[in-house]
């Protein structure tokens, strides 16, 4: 199974700074048929399901802010927010669903407001 | 709109059993991978099982092969998780969630407890 690992596994930025998030899988999600990297971001506020950000590495979600970005290919991703906002407190997970299942999320991440 | 419910959580005891369902609404249900995650409290998200479309190939993580048995009734729209032998472990919120990889669309989750 690949293992998806987060770093750091928590984080406090101040309000309207940059916050950077990464994600390192124990092998490639990048698929060499169609060029895709088989890797999602979500967030999850308390008492909520995760929201679905970023998928296929860097394609944000319709709705997102576009102080989200996600980049990286291959095994090591970023997920950034450019000005963080009081209402990105939150955790958030990596998933990669490459090829055959079990499709495995990184341990999350907790960011607070400094 | 899509709508995921969760039903059939509950406190069961160690060894015991337990059938979640998922009502879906809003979007044809048999064209779409359906996807079981669990989160325990305070804990992260992990991904349980998944079944195709027709429910011809099911995937499950290690953890709950041989225990857990995901399937799906297309006429009903509804998804299930039979979980059979249970432990303290499993205990979690389960959520139903729409496709096979990426999940765009997550129900509001059922709180499993496996407690004596």
């Amino acid at each position: 199974d690949i293992v998806m690992t987060q770093s750091p596994d928590s984080l406090a930025v101040s309000l309207g700074e940059r916050a950077t998030i990464n994600c390192k899988s124990s092998q490639s999600v990048l698929s060499s048929s169609n060029n895709k990297n088989y890797l999602a971001w979500y967030q999850q506020k308390p008492g909520q399901p995760p929201k679905l950000l970023i998928y296929w590495a860097s394609t944000r979600e319709s709705g997102v802010p576009d102080r989200f970005s996600g980049s990286g290919s291959g095994t090591d991703f970023t997920l950034t927010i450019s000005s963080l906002q009081a209402e990105d407190v939150a955790v958030y997970y990596c998933h990669q669903f490459y090829s055959t299942p079990p499709y495995t999320f990184g341990q999350g991440t907790k960011l607070e407001i400094k | 709109e899509v709508h995921l419910v969760e039903s059939g959580g509950g406190l069961v005891q160690p060894g015991g059993s337990l059938r979640l369902s998922c009502a879906a609404s809003g979007f044809t249900f048999s064209t779409y991978w359906m996807t079981w995650v669990r989160q325990a409290p305070g804990k992260g998200l992990e991904w349980v099982a998944n079944i195709k479309q027709d429910g011809s190939e099911k995937f499950y993580v290690d953890s709950v092969k041989g225990r857990f048995a995901i399937s799906r009734d297309n006429a009903k729209n509804s998804l299930y998780l039979q979980m059979n032998s249970l432990r303290a472990e499993d205990t979690a919120v389960y959520y139903c969630a729409r496709g096979p990889g990426a999940i765009w669309y997550w129900g509001q989750g059922t709180l499993v407890t496996v407690s004596s």
